[in-house]
């Protein structure tokens, strides 16, 4: 099966930037796409193919990926940015695939 | 604007069933594919089960394969997920989804571009 590896756990302090990195094997070789969740509310699709951004997403957000990694890259870090992030693949043996999730934490 | 709302979740005892149902509206439902995610309490994202737009094709996680069904009545605009034989590591909170395309149950555009605010249920004596 396909397994989507997350830190548990970014730290960044506001106006910086965080970078929330997805592992899979050749996941350069697939569409990421990365949601965001924040407590006590559904999630929200903020990247898809790999670096498109959803409406309404700030262009601070942005996402990259290649080779076995895939990153989500939050620039200058507001409060209002803390929240859990997943990515997602799809693979042909696994189907749909989610990340352990990461939680974003402003300092 | 694109809404879901899920419905029918509860509290069950192991063995049990329960049908989950999400009223959509907002987009044009017989042309998206659609899917359920569930997420444990405290716990990740989990996908569960997709659906074509047409209903002809559905896709299962391995975890609900033979015990959940996906089915849509798209003249009702309505998604549903039946549920048996339900255990206690089906607790969590189920979310209703929409995908991008019609077919995007499978492939590159197997994403999820709007969200319900999900149902909770319950599995437990």
């Amino acid at each position: 099966s396909y397994v989507l590896t997350q830190p548990p756990s970014v730290s960044v302090a506001p106006g910086k930037t965080a970078s929330i990195t997805c592992g899979g094997n050749n996941i350069g070789g697939k569409s990421v796409h990365w949601y965001q969740q924040k407590p006590g509310q559904a999630p929200v699709l903020v990247i898809y193919y790999d670096s498109d951004r959803h409406s309404r997403i700030p262009e601070r957000f942005s996402g990259s990926n290649s080779g076995n990694t895939a990153t989500l890259t939050i620039s200058r870090v507001e409060a209002g940015d803390e929240a859990d992030y997943y990515c997602q693949v799809w693979d042909s043996s696994s189907d749909w695939v989610f990340g352990g999730g990461t939680k974003l934490t402003v300092l | 604007e694109v809404q879901l709302l899920e419905s029918g979740g509860g509290l069950v005892q192991p063995g049990g069933s329960l049908r989950l149902s999400c009223a959509a509206s907002g987009f044009t439902f017989s042309t998206y594919a659609m899917t359920w995610v569930r997420q444990a309490p405290g716990k990740g994202l989990e996908w569960v089960s997709a659906v074509s737009g047409s209903g002809g094709s559905t896709y299962y996680a391995d975890s609900v394969k033979g015990r959940f069904t996906i089915s849509r009545d798209n003249s009702k605009n309505t998604l549903y997920l039946q549920m048996n034989s339900l255990r206690a590591e089906d607790t969590a909170v189920y979310y209703c989804a929409k995908t991008p395309d019609e077919v995007a149950v499978a492939g590159t555009a197997a994403f999820i571009d709007y969200w319900g605010q999900g149902t909770l249920v319950t599995v437990s004596s």
